[in-house]
């Protein structure tokens, strides 16, 4: 069974820093590319960013609103990913989610993990 | 504000058919991206139910369709049913943004 499983986080004062842990069984992590997608609460889904395999040399890329504050990570050998978000504003509150992307064509996420809540706040 | 443009609400009563639209443009859908679509419960993980414009993967039912023509994208169900009742995301690439981008969401009511 395929599962991901978000950590880390909770509760982060602005301008401080955050990261993330998506831990993923049941799947061959190292060939797969991993994104982050996040959603404010009573929001839509926002593309946060994405580490591609190694054999894709671990190419990262970033959406715009947190492009220069993101790091996306792997660690292949844990099957874990991560999401290190620096310089927090209070508009990155959000349920974070981890998902598998099967890269075809324009690809499509098919395995998500549960969310992890993360509060900026003072 | 999204790229992709969908209704806020659509609703239907049991049994009906109704379709989700999802108007995206020439840096994305219109590009000739696939265009795929999410079933989001309150408080859950979006859940895959369209990839690849028309594409189920195993275990979703075939009331839920989907179809693509030119800058826009169509999620359809058809034998409405209570369960339903979801938010539905549609979702490409822009290569224009570089990035992979959402619709805004549809909120599905069965009445």
């Amino acid at each position: 069974e395929v599962q991901l499983v978000e950590s880390g986080g909770h509760l982060v004062q602005p301008g401080g820093s955050l990261k993330l842990s998506c831990a993923a069984s049941g799947f061959t992590f190292s060939g797969s590319a991993i994104h982050w997608v996040r959603q404010a609460s009573g929001k839509g889904l926002e593309w946060v960013g994405r580490i591609r395999s190694k054999a894709n040399n671990y190419a990262p890329a970033y959406g715009v609103s947190v492009t220069g504050r993101c790091t996306v990570s792997r660690d292949d050998l844990k099957n874990t990913a991560y999401l290190q978000l620096d310089s927090l504003r209070t508009e990155d509150t959000a349920v974070y989610y981890c998902t598998r992307h099967v890269e075809e064509n324009s690809g499509y996420f098919d395995y998500w993990g549960q969310g992890l809540l993360v509060t900026v706040s003072s | 504000q999204s790229v992709l443009t969908q209704p806020p609400s659509v609703s239907g009563a049991p049994g009906q058919r109704v379709t989700i639209s999802c108007t995206g443009s020439s840096s994305n859908i219109g590009a000739g991206y696939d265009v795929q679509w999410y079933l989001q419960l309150p408080g859950t993980a979006p859940k895959l139910l369209i990839y690849g414009n028309n594409n189920r993967p195993s275990g979703v039912p075939d009331r839920f369709s989907g179809s693509k023509s030119g800058t826009s994208a169509s999620l359809a169900i058809t034998g409405l049913q209570a369960d339903d009742e979801a938010d539905y995301y549609c979702q490409t690439y822009d290569r224009g943004l570089i990035a992979w981008v959402f619709g805004e969401g549809t909120k599905l009511t069965v009445l």
